[in-house]
Formats: C-alpha cells, sequence, structure tokens
C-alpha cells in the first residue's frame, strides 16, 4: 500500500481559494467513492472535514468541498480564514480492506 | 457525546512492546469499527489497522503485519494495540479512531483519541 500523493504545501489569501490535489490509483482513489479529507492543526488529532468524496460532517462549513476525477481528488477551501491555516491529509479505501492516507499538505493563509 | 481517551505516553526500550488503549463512552461501543493511526513527529499520518468492535475482526497494515496486534474488551468499551519488537522508528504519536458507520469500506474516521506518544530509545 503506497501513500497517496499531496503536494507538501499549498497557500492562499484571506478571502480566496485554495484546492490541494490528491493522487492514487486505480487500486484506491480511482475505484472506489470512499476519499476522505482531515484537518490538523499542530498538535491536535485530526478532524474529519469530508468523507465519500463529497460529503461534509455535520458541523463542517460548506466553504469546505470536494471532487474526484480518475485517481485524483481534490479538496477546494473558499474564503480562507486564518483558522484554516493547517495541515490536510487524504486519505482513501483501498483495495483487500486496507486503507491509505497521503503524505499531507501544509496550507498557509497569507 | 462520543469520546475516546487513550492511555498515557510510554518511554520504553528497542525490542520491547507497548500496548496502547482507547476507551470509548458516549455511543454502542459494538455498533462502530475502531482504527489505529500513527504519526511519527513531522511526519504524516499511518494506518495502521482495523478492528470490528463487533466482532473482532481486525485488518493489519502489511508494514505491521506480525508485529502488531489489535483487540477490544466489550466488557469496558476499551480498544488495545499492542505493537511488539520497537525500534526508534516506532516513534510516533498513536491514535485511536471511531469509524462512521459504513465500516471500513466508507474509510471515514469521525471522532479521535487525544494521542499517545510512544518514545522508543535505549
Amino acid at each position: 500500500q503506497s501513500a497517496l500523493t499531496q503536494p507538501p504545501s499549498a497557500a492562499g489569501s484571506l478571502g480566496q481559494s485554495v484546492t490541494i490535489s490528491c493522487t492514487g490509483t486505480s487500486s484506491d482513489v480511482g475505484g472506489y467513492k470512499y476519499v476522505s479529507w482531515y484537518q490538523q492543526h499542530p498538535g491536535k488529532a485530526p478532524n474529519l472535514m469530508i468523507y465519500e468524496v463529497t460529503k461534509r460532517p455535520s458541523g463542517v462549513p460548506d466553504r469546505f468541498s470536494g471532487s474526484k476525477s480518475g485517481n485524483t481528488a481534490s479538496l477546494t477551501v473558499s474564503g480562507l480564514q486564518a483558522e484554516d491555516e493547517a495541515d490536510y491529509y487524504c486519505s482513501s479505501y483501498a483495495a483487500n480492506n486496507f486503507v491509505v492516507f497521503g503524505g499531507g499538505t501544509k496550507l498557509t493563509v497569507l | 457525546q462520543v469520546q475516546l481517551v487513550q492511555s498515557g505516553g510510554e518511554v520504553k526500550k528497542p525490542g520491547a512492546s507497548v500496548k496502547v488503549s482507547c476507551t470509548a463512552s458516549g455511543y454502542t461501543f459494538t455498533n462502530y469499527g475502531i482504527i489505529w493511526v500513527r504519526q511519527a513527529p513531522g511526519q504524516a499520518l499511518e494506518w495502521m489497522g482495523w478492528i470490528s468492535a463487533y466482532n473482532g475482526d481486525t485488518k493489519y497494515a502489511q508494514r505491521l503485519q506480525g508485529r502488531v496486534t489489535m483487540t477490544t474488551d466489550t466488557s469496558t468499551n476499551t480498544a488495545y494495540m499492542d505493537l511488539r519488537s520497537l525500534t526508534s522508528d516506532d516513534t510516533a504519536v498513536y491514535y485511536c479512531a471511531r469509524a462512521l458507520p459504513g465500516g471500513l469500506i466508507q474509510a471515514a474516521f469521525s471522532s479521535w483519541g487525544q494521542g499517545t506518544l510512544v518514545t522508543v530509545s535505549s
């Protein structure tokens, strides 16, 4: 099980939008609708932001949205706020009952 | 509210074993699966494995096969992760997390423990 590929960093200005990509294979991201995204602030546990590619758990602002095309999933954060500065991880169900995470993306709000 | 409370930090010598606990409250324990994830200092999240709290079925990451065992105690609503033959590469924060109702295939984990730092050092 290889880790999913994310850019190490992303940045956007307050109020702008930023998109983070997550690339896998047909055995994980491309093969299933089960991609999730997590936000992690320093020293804290991860927090589920998106599941099943596009769904938001209750309490997650609608500024966060997810999508997928082929083997690449994306997380878009619109109307960037200072508190959105964090690490973001994608994950996917993978063939034979495995779960794989991405390498993480550090989002900086300028 | 759903809460997962993990055991405290551990310091272990190379070659030793560590057992981390994760006690759940606020929901019916046997209705949801639990995963274990670890994060080495400054590194990404790494999925370690899954256990069904309903029937004890497990699935472990290939790179940890043979060194990790996950169990549950339904009488105390507690999940355990046992990792053997520790090396310095196992130094990490270990998290437990509860799955959404869809189970392992849904691969989404909405409630997390606070994390347990395991340090392996001679």
